[in-house]
């Protein structure tokens, strides 16, 4: 069975720019959630889907947005990228019933330069 | 979102248990105790979860106390591979936002 996957591994780009962040969940999770991790921190939760629905966002600007497809797989979208915006992204999936533990993808490293 | 305390860092020998302790005073009634293990530059990976008493997996033991203020997550003989940080999350799981605190930094020595 594969766990969460996420692509590219790997992105540099360059300040204004705009980047797509891809995720597919665990097979049979209807749950994904985006977070950002910043070098020496915690993971910063940004958004929650659950069923194609939004159903939480942390604090952060405007520039981030998320969707979620009817197949379960979400992308994060950063318009006007900033060099603060470097960083590891991270997807977890997730089945979406209470109590239900996250898995976690292994991270999309973004370099703004 | 019930907030976390952790120790920054920890020590310890290989071979030893190694205890990390998380306060979550104002954990809510629904809301259960998770632990995730990372290591440099991949995802958190689950280790155990649990709402009270005692937990044990193949990989840890979770102990938490009746006021569920607190939790332990107890590793048994750490090798140099259990050298990573450590996270404790509260929250009622499912579909609901995870949040991470500043974790636990365990450095096992040889």
């Amino acid at each position: 069975d594969a766990g969460v996957t996420q692509s590219p591994t790997h992105l540099i780009k360059t300040r204004g720019q705009h980047v797509t962040l891809r995720c597919s969940p665990i097979s049979g999770h209807k749950s994904v959630s985006w977070y950002q991790q910043v070098l020496g921190q915690g993971p910063q939760f940004i958004f929650q889907y659950y069923e194609k629905e939004e159903r939480g966002r942390g604090n952060f600007p405007d520039r981030f947005s998320a969707r979620q497809f009817p197949n379960y797989s979400s992308e994060l979208n950063v318009n006007a990228l900033l060099l603060g915006d470097s960083a590891l992204y991270l997807c977890a999936s997730s089945s979406g019933q209470e109590g239900a533990e996250a898995f976690f993808g292994q991270g999309t490293r973004l370099t703004v330069v | 979102l019930a907030k976390t305390t952790q120790p920054i860092s920890m020590d310890s020998y290989e071979g030893q248990e190694v205890n990390i302790t998380c306060s979550h005073n104002n954990i809510a009634t629904n809301d259960y105790i998770t632990w995730y293990q990372q290591f440099p530059s991949q995802g958190p990976r689950f280790i155990i979860q649990g709402y009270k008493t005692k937990v044990t997996n193949e990989v840890a033991s979770l102990f938490i106390p009746a006021d569920r203020k607190s939790s332990t997550l107890s590793l048994p003989r750490v090798s140099l591979s259990d050298t990573a940080v450590y996270y404790c999350l509260v929250g009622a799981g499912g579909y609901q936002k995870v949040t991470f605190g500043t974790g636990t930094k365990l450095q096992v020595i040889p």
